[in-house]
């Protein structure tokens, strides 16, 4: 079974652009969540969608950052304009209900951003 | 406050060696899930294992054991016998029920390396 698939792996671009990640979850999963990695400040959550729905947005840094969950098998996280701060990478995670709340997350490879 | 601390940033050790890395948590929540992670050179990160706040006993998978203490707040990883593929970032995370389980933390993570 494919895993978790983002796109672009890697992404530099210059300030002020805009900036568009995708994610393709597993199959069957109910969860997507997305993740930015720094050395600063390690993982954080961003955002998290059940069923296509976003439910927890409390940690986009700003409107500059947004989130969006079209349909079941795909989602995208924009920021507009990006900022060199914003380097980062990002990863995208989802798993099923039926493993319950507890259960594990499934990660992308994620998408090296670098931001000039 | 942080409330996953791995204060061990780097650990390098000699191939067969054992290695422990240590985890500290902080919740108010009676009711959480610790996490252990890793994360290869190729990025993604790969569950290791889950126990839950009222399962205290150690569990040990091969070459890996984990030693949860509540009195101590700590769910440390010892690898025994350590081997060069086990060189990669790991990360410990948490769960709390306060949160619905779905915001799961994670520390800055320790990275591993083994020297052959």
């Amino acid at each position: 079974d494919a895993g978790v698939i983002q796109s672009p792996r890697h992404e530099v671009t210059e300030m002020g652009q805009e900036v568009t990640l995708r994610c393709k979850p597993i199959s069957g999963h109910d969860y997507l969540f997305w993740y930015r990695q720094t050395m600063m400040r390690g993982l954080e959550l961003l955002i998290y969608f059940n069923n296509n729905v976003p439910i927890d947005d409390s940690g986009m840094p700003e409107d500059r950052f947004s989130a969006k969950m079209p349909n079941a098998s795909f989602s995208t996280l924009k920021i507009q304009p990006s900022e060199p701060r914003d380097s980062a990478v990002y990863f995208c995670a989802s798993r099923s209900r039926r493993q319950g709340k507890t259960g594990e997350l499934f990660f992308g490879e994620g998408s090296r951003l670098t931001v000039l | 406050a942080q409330k996953v601390t791995q204060a061990q940033t780097e650990i390098s050790v000699v191939e067969k060696e054992d290695v422990t890395l240590d985890c500290v948590y902080e919740t108010r929540d009676t009711t959480y899930y610790l996490f252990w992670y890793k994360q290869p050179p190729s990025g993604e990160l790969v569950f290791l294992i889950r126990r839950n706040s009222f399962d205290e006993q150690n569990e040990i998978s091969g070459r890996y054991s984990w030693n949860f203490q509540k009195s101590t707040s700590s769910f440390n990883f010892t690898i025994t016998a350590s081997q060069v593929v086990d060189s990669a970032v790991y990360f410990c995370a948490l769960s709390e029920a306060s949160g619905g389980y779905q915001k799961v933390t994670f520390g800055t993570g320790t990275k591993l390396q083994v020297i052959p």
